[in-house]
């Protein structure tokens, strides 16, 4: 089945750090990848997203490119804020068979970003 | 995009009770979806709910426990049956237009506590 490994948790950063979050997948066929956003308290939020090889997403700062070689889809942001400080999921869906159109996640990555 | 509220935001329960947590989206969408977020967890798929039909449940989820309805195209309820303690988390509902390339746009969820 489908699955997805986000790198472990947590992560700390200053305030200007570059901003690295691994995800890696596994599944049949081409997927569509995605990148949510949850902040304390909140609901999910699409971050990006990429629908096929070599895509990249991007959104207020943040960048993932779709990588079918490697099977990644790794969130970056050069400058992180505080105000990023939230718990990021990787997540993709299938574009066919028994799993279309579901989400499956990965098990989140909670950032925190210090002044 | 969809925007979608839910209803309640957060309720506290008492063990062997029932809650209805209803989904309202501000467009007709294809796909509906609902999600459990335990605590510190990521989501886990409990159903797909389909229009007018019985939904689809996820393994490890039944329609005894959690048996959801759809009338329309932009509404959905998912009812907790029989709570426990274990039932603690947070119910989110999802939407998407059909198609597995778009992305599903979240609700802000719903925070149970059962006592």
């Amino acid at each position: 089945g489908n699955s997805v490994t986000q790198m472990e948790g947590p992560v700390t950063l200053s305030e200007e750090a570059f901003l690295t979050i691994n995800c890696t997948y596994t599944a049949t066929g081409y997927p569509s990848l995605f990148w949510y956003v949850q902040y304390p308290g909140e609901g999910l939020q699409l971050l990006l997203k990429a629908t096929k090889a070599d895509d990249k997403g991007s959104n207020k700062g943040f960048e993932a490119t779709y990588r079918k070689e490697t099977t990644s889809f790794h969130l970056e942001k050069g400058s992180v804020q505080v105000s990023d400080s939230a718990v990021y999921f990787c997540a993709l869906t299938a574009t066919g068979g028994t799993s279309y159109g579901k989400l499956t996640f990965g098990q989140g990555t909670i950032l925190t970003v210090h002044p | 995009s969809a925007v979608i509220s839910q209803k309640p935001s957060r309720d506290i329960c008492q063990r062997g009770t029932s809650l209805t947590i209803q989904c309202q989206v501000d467009s007709q969408v294809t796909m509906m979806f609902w999600y459990r977020q335990q605590p510190g967890q990521s989501l886990t798929l409990i159903a797909t709910a389909n229009q007018g039909s019985e939904a689809t449940y996820e393994s490890g989820f039944v329609i005894d426990k959690f048996p959801i309805s759809r009338p329309n195209l932009t509404f959905s309820t998912l009812t907790v049956s029989n709570m426990s303690p274990e039932d603690s988390s947070i119910y989110l509902c999802s939407a998407g237009l059909a198609g597995g390339y778009n992305e599903q746009f979240f609700g802000p969820g719903t925070r149970l506590t059962v006592l």
